[in-house]
């Protein structure tokens, strides 16, 4: 079964502060996804990215950048947290099958903006 | 552009009746039709996904079909489980497309 791991799982900053969330999977796919969750709002794609050195802009892209490295890992980046991007942050990953078309989510790491 | 419209907010269901999750698509092409499921403090994981030759996909006890004609994809078991009280969400996707348009979700709680 698919493997994605995401660090931190819990992180507490103040506004205007930098903060990178990790996600690192272990099965060799290509595309990866960053997304937000939020009572009301649902799962709501952030960036997602089809190979190293790759970035593609999702739904809700305003106040993140990511980068993805290598193969298994793809960041997320706050340059200046605000207190509405306070949520629940799932990274996913899938195979370039369309046939297949699943993805594999992370645990999830959660954000809090003071 | 596609989009998804779900049962909204929240179903309470007795134990043992059936269940029915409704999900209306909006799609150009002939969309893939995917039911995800997210129990408590979990991450969400595939529950059933349409198929191309319109068998019936089935999982847990759940089951969906997909109905071009109406475009619809409804999540239905026979009998609701304590162990079914999650949060639903219905993605549509399709050929070439890489990405999902996860709906706002459906929170599901199954009441003994």
């Amino acid at each position: 079964e698919a493997a994605v791991t995401q660090s931190p799982r819990n992180k507490v900053t103040v506004t205007g502060g930098n903060v990178t969330l990790s996600c690192r999977q272990t099965n060799s796919h290509n595309y990866m996804y960053w997304y937000r969750q939020d009572t009301g709002h649902g799962l709501r794609l952030i960036h997602y990215s089809y190979g190293a050195g790759n970035l593609q802009i999702g739904d809700v892209p305003d106040g993140y950048k990511a980068t993805r490295t290598t193969q298994e890992d793809f960041f997320l980046l706050l340059e200046l947290a605000s207190p509405s991007q306070t949520s629940l942050y799932f990274c996913a990953s899938s195979e370039a099958d369309w046939a297949s078309y699943e993805q594999y989510f992370g645990p999830g790491t959660r954000l809090t903006v003071l | 552009g596609d989009s998804v419209t779900q049962t909204e907010g929240l179903v309470t269901l007795t134990e043992g009746l059936p269940v029915m999750l409704n999900c209306t698509y909006q799609s150009t092409y002939s969309p893939f039709l995917f039911w995800y499921v997210q129990h408590l403090n979990e991450a969400p994981k595939l529950l059933l996904k349409s198929f191309t030759d319109n068998k019936r996909p089935e999982h847990q006890g759940f089951h969906a079909t997909l109905h071009k004609s109406s475009s619809s994809f409804h999540l239905q078991k026979s009998s609701a489980q304590l162990s079914d009280s999650a949060l639903y969400y219905c993605a549509p996707t399709h050929t070439g497309y890489q990405n999902f348009y996860f709906g706002k979700g459906t929170s599901l709680t199954v009441i003994p």
